[in-house]
């Protein structure tokens, strides 16, 4: 059964920073994309990034592009999100969700989502 | 920059009745498009894929048709747990997500 847990959310203040991860299992995950996904509070969804299954390419939307940075460890099963500079905006419940194997990395679908992660930007 | 548009925002069904939810893309996608159904308080599941491909697990009620800029779920008889929020996905490009339409009991 595949399983995702996210973890790292919490309060953070303007221009703060945060990492998230996401433990993996149930698959083999250094054979699929990951990615990262948020909600804000009572809004849609709007995806975030996606990482290959090596980790050798990464995708951002424009939204988060230079303040964000997706990662994973194979030897872990575990993806991260590290975010930087963080703004009022940015304010959301962060999902991981794991990517098909045939689809292309940089236009993803999402076939398993965690329970996500709570992160709340404000002074 | 493509724009995906829901409608109806919220639709008022009695259970039984059949469902149809609309999405459409403010340019080809193909059929580069998912939906998903969320319940408050949980994460989205994928129904559907490719347009009309049904995910693992998912009941033969729900059903996706279109291609290019319109895009139609079915859900053909409403049962109780079908009450959500869903959502399309376009994947021709950069993901993008409608803004959902909430399916509420009449």
């Amino acid at each position: 059964e595949v399983q995702l847990v996210e973890s790292g959310g919490g309060l953070v203040q303007p221009g703060g920073s945060l990492r998230l991860s996401c433990a993996a299992s149930g698959f083999t995950f250094s054979s699929y994309a990951m990615s990262w996904v948020r909600q804000a509070p009572g809004k849609g969804l709007e995806w975030v990034s996606a990482i290959s299954g090596s980790g050798g390419s990464t995708y951002y939307a424009d939204s988060v592009k230079g303040r964000f940075t997706i990662s994973r460890d194979n030897s872990k099963n575990t993806l991260y999100l590290q975010m930087n500079s963080l703004r009022a905006e940015d304010t959301a419940v962060y999902y991981c969700a794991k990517v098909p194997g045939v689809v292309v990395v940089a236009a993803p679908y999402f076939d398993y989502w965690g329970q996500g992660t709570l992160v709340t930007v404000s002074s | 920059e493509i724009v995906m548009t829901q409608s109806p925002a919220t639709l008022s069904v009695s259970p039984g009745e059949r469902a149809t939810l609309s999405c459409r893309a403010s340019q080809s996608v193909s059929s580069n498009l998912a939906w998903y159904q969320q319940k408050p308080g949980q994460a989205p599941r994928l129904l559907i894929y490719g347009a009309s491909t049904r995910a693992t697990g998912i009941p033969a009620r729900f059903s996706g048709s279109g291609s290019g800029t319109e895009f139609t779920l079915t859900i053909s008889s409403l049962q109780s747990e079908d009450f959500a929020v869903y959502y399309c996905q376009q994947y021709n490009n950069w993901p993008l997500f409608g803004g959902g339409t909430k399916v509420e009991i009449k």
